[in-house]
């Protein structure tokens, strides 16, 4: 069954970065894009941005362009999202989940990770 | 931007009533609607896709509806695991969004 796999929790300093890593098993890992969602305690799902792991194009929110970077390795499945110069407000779950494209164009998440909480604090 | 509109914020019931959610697009996104729920803790799980399509397990009781700007998921006789928060999601366009969510509690 599809799986994706999440790294653990972060505890971060203001100005710091981190790495979140995805671990996709159970389909074909360059057949699907993997988006990263993030959630801030209490709050909504905001979408960071994309990777697919077929050619490693990216495509980020405006938001996050300028600090945040998805790169993925095909032998081991794994993508990774690196978010830099972190602040209090980053403060969030961190969600990647697969991104099946339909021949019209159109995305549906289908399958989500577990969710790797990042802490920022001083 | 597409920005989506969910109402109400927060919708209160008790089990055995249907729950009527609304979520509203600020622009077209043909049926390229789906919809997920939330419980604290835990990730979104798919429960509707292109408005109206029931994910694999998903009981009959989630009915999900319309196409263009303006969307309903529908929830016949609620269970006490029914409730949770419920975000209606666009993949129509980028950047992919969703709305603030409809948080259903027991009354």
């Amino acid at each position: 069954q599809v799986q994706l796999l999440q790294s653990g929790a972060e505890a971060k300093k203001p100005g710091a970065s981190v790495r979140i890593s995805c671990k996709a098993s159970g389909y074909s890992f360059t057949h699907y894009q993997i988006h990263w969602v993030r959630q801030a305690p209490g709050q909504g799902l905001e979408c960071m941005g994309v990777i697919d792991p077929s050619g490693g194009t990216t495509d980020y929110a405006q938001k996050f362009q300028g600090r945040v970077t998805m790169s993925r390795d095909t032998s081991t499945n794994t993508v990774s999202l690196d978010l830099s110069s972190l602040r209090s407000e980053d403060t969030a779950m961190y969600f990647c989940a697969r991104g099946a494209v339909y021949t019209s164009g159109w995305t549906l998440l289908d399958s989500w990770g577990q969710g790797s909480l990042v802490t920022v604090s001083s | 931007e597409i920005v989506l509109t969910q109402s109400p914020a927060t919708l209160s019931l008790s089990p055995g009533e249907s729950a009527t959610l609304s979520c509203r697009a600020s622009q077209s996104v043909s049926n390229h609607l789906a919809w997920y729920q939330q419980k604290r803790g835990q990730p979104p799980r798919l429960l509707i896709y292109e408005a109206s399509i029931r994910a694999a397990g998903i009981p009959a009781t989630f009915r999900g509806s319309g196409s263009g700007t303006d969307f309903t998921l529908t929830i016949s006789s609620l269970e006490p695991d029914d409730f949770a928060v419920y975000y209606c999601h666009q993949g129509s366009s980028w950047p992919l969004t969703f709305g603030q969510g409809t948080r259903l509690e027991i009354k």
